[in-house]
């Protein structure tokens, strides 16, 4: 594998589900970000992780809860999501500092 | 807090003729900037980027922008499309500690035969 793959691709989920997303980068880096990307819609930044931890939450509701146990490895749990979280989520890698991000094919969430 | 512009949401080009997109930016310190490009179901693709240095960047794909202070602007081009050009192409812009990206809202650019 290379660059930064996300699983799973596509993702059908009731507003009662419990299910997490999936993003692995294989480049070295040090920054992983989630972002939103909705119909019509500028790409919403939503969480930001330097060395595991996380630096950035523009104020994500709390149905969405990233985890990242390693500066490789990130997840997003989402629990309770509504209708309107149906979107497709980003995950993107970087080396710290103002550098270029990488981005994954990213997961096509539909809540139904 | 910075913000980016890309004017048009639809462009559309006839192939061969000249690729203009636009992007303008509100910082109040030099910001780095970047055009990504995203095919269907496919993620965003670095196009090129300004840090400093030389104003005019080149790309991928016989992309080019230009950097220019004064005008705040950084616009997207190619003087020839071609129909694999046809996506949709973002402007983003990164303060100087790369925490914050921000992203416009996306032209969708069409190539007409």
């Amino acid at each position: 594998e290379t660059g930064v793959t996300q699983t799973p691709r596509h993702l059908v989920m009731g507003m009662t589900n419990k299910k997490s997303l999936k993003c692995e980068q294989h480049l070295g880096h040090n920054a992983m970000y989630w972002y939103k990307q909705s119909a019509k819609k500028p790409l919403e930044l939503m969480f930001v992780y330097n060395f595991k931890e996380q630096t950035e939450n523009n104020s994500v509701p709390s149905r969405f809860s990233p985890e990242c146990p390693n500066s490789s490895h990130l997840f997003l749990h989402l629990h309770t999501l509504q209708p309107e979280d149906s979107a497709l989520y980003l995950c993107a890698s970087s080396q710290l500092g103002p550098f270029e991000q990488y981005f994954g094919p990213g997961t096509r969430l539909t809540v139904t | 807090a910075q913000s980016v512009t890309q004017l048009g949401s639809h462009v559309s080009v006839s192939e061969g003729a000249l690729v203009l997109l636009r992007c303008n930016y509100s910082s109040s310190v030099p910001p780095y900037l970047f055009w990504y490009v995203q095919y269907p179901n496919q993620g965003l693709q670095l196009l090129l980027k300004y840090t400093t240095g030389a104003t005019l960047v080149k790309g991928i794909n016989g992309f080019e922008a230009e950097f220019k202070k004064s005008e705040t602007s950084f616009h997207l081009t190619k003087p020839s499309a071609h129909m694999s050009d046809a996506a949709e192409y973002f402007c983003a812009v990164s303060d100087q500690s790369g925490n914050q990206f921000y992203f416009g809202t996306g032209t969708s650019l069409t190539v007409i035969p």
